[in-house]
């Protein structure tokens, strides 16, 4: 069945740096979606893409937030410069068409813990 | 503003029990919802889901939800839980032409022997 792979799974760093975080979606979905979960919180939307721009971002998605999809596969998503509250489980999803007839299907995660 | 409200943060069945596991949502229209579950270290996976029709949902691992328009309800149910089963279980609800889910707390299930 196909699925989301996202790397790295797990990603230490220090405050102030820039991370990305990889995901590769399933090949004929459209949309693409970054959500996140802090420990012991909802799981958030932060954006979703199509069409090679952003569709829809929360107020999470500020200016130290991008996302890109530099090729025909991967899609990323850059903190600028990570603060400790940016220590999160982040998750990338696809799918076909718009959340309300199509389903997400997300990827394991990528934990990430700012120091 | 859609909203989904999942009152049960933890809760303990023993194995063979039935479960029901509760969701309300908050949105104006047709509804679209979803539960997803979670197993540690896992990503979130599809249980069911309901567009439209039948208003009882037939999901993978022999779970089932059932959507009740006037009670703004979409509980999940299972008629004889696993050991296996023990997950963190989420509901989302989201919009015909939207592009986000929203979702609940989730409702952490232990399982016990």
């Amino acid at each position: 069945e196909p699925e989301v792979t996202q790397t790295p799974s797990h990603q230490v760093t220090q405050m102030g740096q820039e991370v990305i975080l990889r995901c590769v979606p399933i090949s004929n979905h459209l949309y693409f979606y970054w959500y996140r979960q802090i420990l012991g919180q909802k799981v958030e939307f932060l954006v979703s893409f199509y069409n090679n721009e952003i569709s829809e971002k929360s107020e999470i998605f500020d200016d130290q937030f991008s996302v890109e999809r530099p090729d025909g596969s991967n899609f990323t998503l850059k903190i600028r410069s990570t603060k400790l509250e940016d220590s999160a489980m982040y998750f990338c999803a696809s799918s076909k068409g718009t959340v309300g007839a199509n389903v997400l299907t997300f990827g394991a995660g990528s934990r990430l813990t700012v120091l | 503003a859609q909203s989904v409200t999942q009152p049960d943060i933890h809760i303990t069945v023993s194995e063979g029990a039935s479960l029901e596991l509760r969701c309300n949502y908050s949105y104006g229209a047709t509804p679209y919802l979803f539960w997803y579950v979670q197993s540690p270290g896992q990503g979130l996976q599809l249980l069911l889901k309901y567009f439209s029709g039948d208003t009882l949902v037939q999901g993978i691992k022999g779970f089932e939800a059932e959507f009740k328009r006037s009670q703004s309800s979409f509980n999940l149910r299972k008629p004889s839980v696993h050991w296996s089963d023990a997950a963190e279980y989420f509901c989302a609800v989201g919009e015909e032409y939207g592009n986000k889910l929203v979702f609940g707390a989730g409702t952490i299930l232990r399982v016990k022997s």
